[in-house]
């Protein structure tokens, strides 16, 4: 039973333009999202969350969108550089055990030069 | 200021061997989780600890699997008798305080367990 989804495995984006993650969940009770970017060989590193009360988060290059309605959010990269190529992961959280994130499967992003 | 450490980065297993995985948090970090990664996927929440206590070991298998995080030295995953399913990545995280999401967890490099 996947609790939060992304349904793109991977995403090919031109250095310089945006790239937009998407991020689709089930359950109603998270209140908590975060994007995590990795390296091959390295561990997942915190990008940007977003609580459920706000619908938009910034943080310079990088902006998340939440859609509760939906239950869907994405993460913005503008300018994309070819520093930005990782897998990214969407993951959540609720209530009472929010230390424990449902995580997604991963999208791989490729900036182009 | 170090981060999260793991070791060993590989580790090799006959099935039926004995698996242990270490992980020090960063400084001043009192918490510490344990996740899994399959092939292809997300990671799993498998055990939160804190020093001398199991927290939430609500993910991790009942059988063969056990963790802890002493007063001195490195949190411990152990696996008994491995199977070929035990394969993955595990990576532990840290977070300074109470486990309140919002407290980011920071991750190790993970270790990446083959099961022959």
């Amino acid at each position: 039973d996947q609790q939060v989804k992304q349904n793109s495995p991977s995403l090919s984006v031109q250095e310089g333009r945006i790239s937009i993650l998407n991020c689709d969940y089930t359950n109603s009770m998270f209140d908590y999202f975060l994007w995590y970017k990795k390296y091959p060989a390295e561990g997942p590193t915190f990008l940007i969350s977003i609580s459920s009360i706000k619908d938009k988060n910034e943080d310079g290059r990088f902006t998340v969108f939440l859609n509760k309605s939906a239950k869907h959010l994405s993460l913005h990269i503008v300018p994309s550089q070819p520093g930005d190529s990782a897998v990214y992961f969407c993951a959540a959280s609720a209530g009472d055990s929010n230390y424990q994130l449902i995580w997604g499967a991963g999208t791989k992003l490729i900036i182009k030069p | 200021n170090a981060g999260v450490m793991q070791n060993p980065r590989h580790l090799v297993r006959r099935r039926g061997q004995e698996a242990r995985l270490r992980c020090s948090p960063m400084k001043g970090h009192s918490h510490v989780y344990w996740y899994r990664q399959l092939p292809e996927e997300g990671l799993k929440f498998m055990v939160y600890l804190q020093k001398e206590n199991i927290i939430d070991e609500s993910g991790m298998p009942k059988e063969r699997f056990s963790a802890e995080f002493p007063k001195e030295g490195p949190s411990i995953l152990r696996i008994q008798q491995v199977v070929r399913g035990d394969s993955a990545a595990y990576f532990c995280a840290s977070s300074r305080t109470s486990g309140a999401v919002s407290d980011t967890q920071y991750f190790g490099p993970g270790t990446r367990l083959t099961v022959l």
